[in-house]
């Protein structure tokens, strides 16, 4: 069955680091686009950063830019979004989704989800 | 950027009746718009796209309609399990936008 899995998650005061890894399992992650989005606590869905299938093209939204980046290891079918510089309304699930199909930016599957918590 | 206005924020039904959300892009987008279901605690879930395609394994009650500007998704008739909240989001151009939701609830 497709499965994403987050993790890395967790508690990091302002100006910190996180590494969130979402693992892909039971499809060919190296033929796919990738990407993140975020929910804060009782708010609606954020898209913050797309990989292409080859890792050589990305974009982020602007709220994210210049902290976030969003890389692949398609030899370990692992999906990855580097935070620096977090800011106390970076506080989220973050979700990374596939491409349902080739290029088209709709997402499906999901992951369940990782929980990210900025805060002093 | 391209904004996504959904409407209603919320609605509440009965067990069968039908519930209708629209979902309005500040700019044409062609039929690249996607709908999706939240429920309590859960990631989201793809339930329409390509405007109109229905995903598999989606129950049929769930339809949608539109292109262009604007959009509607439809439950013919809503049961307990769609209580949820449901989101637009567009797929044209980046940044990729959602609208902000509409929460459905059971009377």
């Amino acid at each position: 069955q497709v499965q994403l899995v987050e993790s890395g998650g967790g508690v990091v005061q302002p100006g910190g680091s996180l590494r969130l890894s979402c693992a892909a399992s039971d499809f060919p992650f190296s033929n796919y686009n990738m990407h993140w989005v975020r929910q804060a606590p009782g708010k609606g869905l954020e898209w913050i950063a797309f990989i292409h299938y080859s890792g050589s093209d990305h974009y982020y939204a602007d709220s994210v830019k210049g902290r976030f980046t969003i890389s692949r290891d398609n030899s370990k079918n692992t999906l990855y979004l580097q935070m620096n510089s977090l800011r106390a309304d970076d506080t989220a699930m973050y979700y990374c989704a596939r491409d349902q199909s080739a290029g088209e930016n709709w997402f499906d599957p999901w992951g369940q989800g990782t929980l990210v918590a900025v805060s002093s | 950027d391209i904004q996504m206005i959904q409407s209603p924020s919320s609605v509440s039904a009965s067990v069968g009746d039908r519930v209708t959300i629209t979902c309005r892009a500040s700019q044409g987008i062609g039929s690249w718009l996607a709908w999706y279901q939240q429920k309590p605690g859960k990631a989201p879930k793809l339930l329409i796209y390509a405007a109109t395609s229905l995903q598999s394994g989606v129950p049929s009650r769930f339809s949608a309609s539109g292109s262009g500007a604007d959009f509607t998704l439809t439950i013919s008739s809503l049961q307990p399990e769609d209580l949820a909240v449901y989101y637009c989001q567009q797929a044209n151009s980046f940044p990729l936008t959602f609208g902000g939701g509409t929460k459905v609830e059971i009377k």
